[in-house]
């Protein structure tokens, strides 16, 4: 069956532009995480939905940051007025259930702020 | 707050040769404990996970013993192959959360 999909896969954008990154997780599965990775770097922790409630947003690093999962399927995470820091690979992962350990995670966007 | 720490890489072996990947951990309470891996162009995949002190993970001849007495999860495998090559991620599950925190990563390289 389809894993994880996400697009884009490449995004290059000028600083102050926004952008959408969109995340197509398993068919079926509850949860739904969105990680950052800086190069060279393990990923970091963003966000997490339960369905199309947004149970933890803890790991977003400001409010230029927003995610969404409007009906529990697809989430798109949107980056306002990007800066270069924000340059890294963005992961989403979903898992069945709330209690499940496994992840599966998706291939990425990779985000280049110029 | 919970942490990994890996050894660091690059690490470059001959096929065949024996690998050791060290992993630490600080968590609260008893968080699982994973490995997963990332093939080039593709995304992260679980290797093994072990959830309570003691338990081994295994999978595709590697091994990983979850202990608790020394915060370790250090991953082994007895023969490596040119396809192992790739980016190898220790990462914790705390016992109260649901997100992954994840170590920095190590690459290895194997070669023929």
């Amino acid at each position: 069956g389809a894993g994880v999909s996400q697009s884009p896969r490449y995004k290059v954008a000028k600083r102050g532009q926004d952008v959408a990154l969109r995340c197509d997780p398993i068919s079926g599965h509850v949860s739904l995480f969105w990680y950052q990775q800086a190069l060279g770097q393990g990923p970091e922790f963003l966000t997490y939905f339960q369905n199309e409630a947004q149970l933890d947003k803890s790991g977003l690093p400001s409010d230029r940051f927003f995610a969404e999962r409007p009906e529990g399927s697809v989430s798109t995470l949107k980056i306002q007025r990007t800066q270069q820091e924000d340059s890294a690979v963005y992961l989403c992962a979903s898992s069945l259930a709330e209690l499940t350990y496994e992840q599966y995670f998706g291939p990425g966007t990779r985000l280049t702020v110029t | 707050g919970d942490s990994v720490t890996q050894m660091e890489g690059p690490v470059t072996l001959s096929e065949e040769a024996f690998l050791t990947i060290n992993c630490t951990y600080t968590a609260t309470g008893y968080p699982s404990l994973f490995w997963y891996v990332q093939y080039p162009g593709e995304g992260l995949q679980l290797l093994l996970k072990a959830t309570k002190a003691d338990d081994k993970g295994s999978n595709k001849g590697f091994e990983a013993t979850y202990r608790k007495e020394t915060t370790s999860f250090h991953l082994e495998k007895g023969s490596v192959q040119v396809s192992d090559s790739a980016v190898y991620f220790c990462a914790l599950l705390p016992g109260s959360a649901r997100q992954l925190t994840f170590g920095s990563g190590t690459q290895l390289t194997v070669l023929p």
